[in-house]
């Protein structure tokens, strides 16, 4: 079975605070995702990684970076937090495919509070 | 503009009968789609899939999906459920390469 890996189940930061939330798989997979999930508004996406070094952003990618040097970990950092980034975030990886039909596994989301 | 919608925030059914959790979708081309499912304070985990062929998909723990091309709709579906499929459901379609948007969601409650 994929496993998908995030560092922190829970984590409570303070505003201004460089935040660090880190994910890793165990197979191999090339894509890699962070979403968060708030209430009503389902996941959504921040940034995704498709290899090595490679990132794109996704839908709401402002007040946060990515970082992907190792292919099994993809990790995003809140630059300067701020209390709208109070949310569950939650990592996934998928197998890259020519016909990109496969699932994504998740990992089991970092709940982050910023005070 | 591509999107999936799930018209219900919350479906409620009682033990043991059928219960049916509604998707559209709108997409330019052939529509991948997937249904995902969150336990408490758990990720996602990934039901069933439509890629081509029929129309009716069976995944994992019983549900399974109609595809409905005429009416863009992709319903998750279980004839009998239990209590312990409650639980958090997600619609998702993929737009282009391996990315892929999600619906709202839609809880459901199965009653003992």
């Amino acid at each position: 079975d994929v496993k998908v890996t995030q560092s922190s189940r829970y984590l409570v930061k303070r505003t201004g605070e460089k935040v660090f939330l880190e994910c890793v798989q165990d197979m191999d997979h090339e894509n890699m995702f962070w979403y968060r999930q708030d209430p009503g508004l389902g996941l959504r996406l921040i940034y995704f990684s498709y290899d090595v070094k490679m990132k794109e952003k996704g839908d709401i990618p402002e007040g946060y970076s990515v970082s992907r040097e190792k292919k099994e970990r993809f990790s995003l950092i809140l630059e300067s937090a701020s209390t709208n980034q109070t949310s569950m975030y939650l990592c996934a990886s998928s197998i890259l495919t020519t016909r990109n039909n496969q699932p994504q596994h998740f990992g089991d989301g970092t709940r982050l509070s910023i005070l | 503009a591509q999107s999936v919608a799930q018209p219900e925030d919350q479906v409620n059914v009682a033990e043991g009968n059928p219960l049916t959790v509604k998707c559209t979708y709108s997409v330019s081309g052939n529509p991948y789609l997937f249904w995902y499912v969150q336990y408490p304070n758990r990720g996602l985990q990934f039901l069933l899939k439509y890629i081509t062929g029929d129309n009716l998909v069976k995944g994992s723990y019983g549900f399974e999906a109609e595809f409905n091309k005429s009416q863009t709709s992709f319903h998750l579906k279980k004839p009998s459920a239990l209590v312990s499929d409650s639980a958090l459901y997600f619609c998702a379609v993929r737009v282009r390469d391996d990315k892929i948007i999600f619906g709202k969601g839609t809880r459901l409650h199965i009653l003992p």
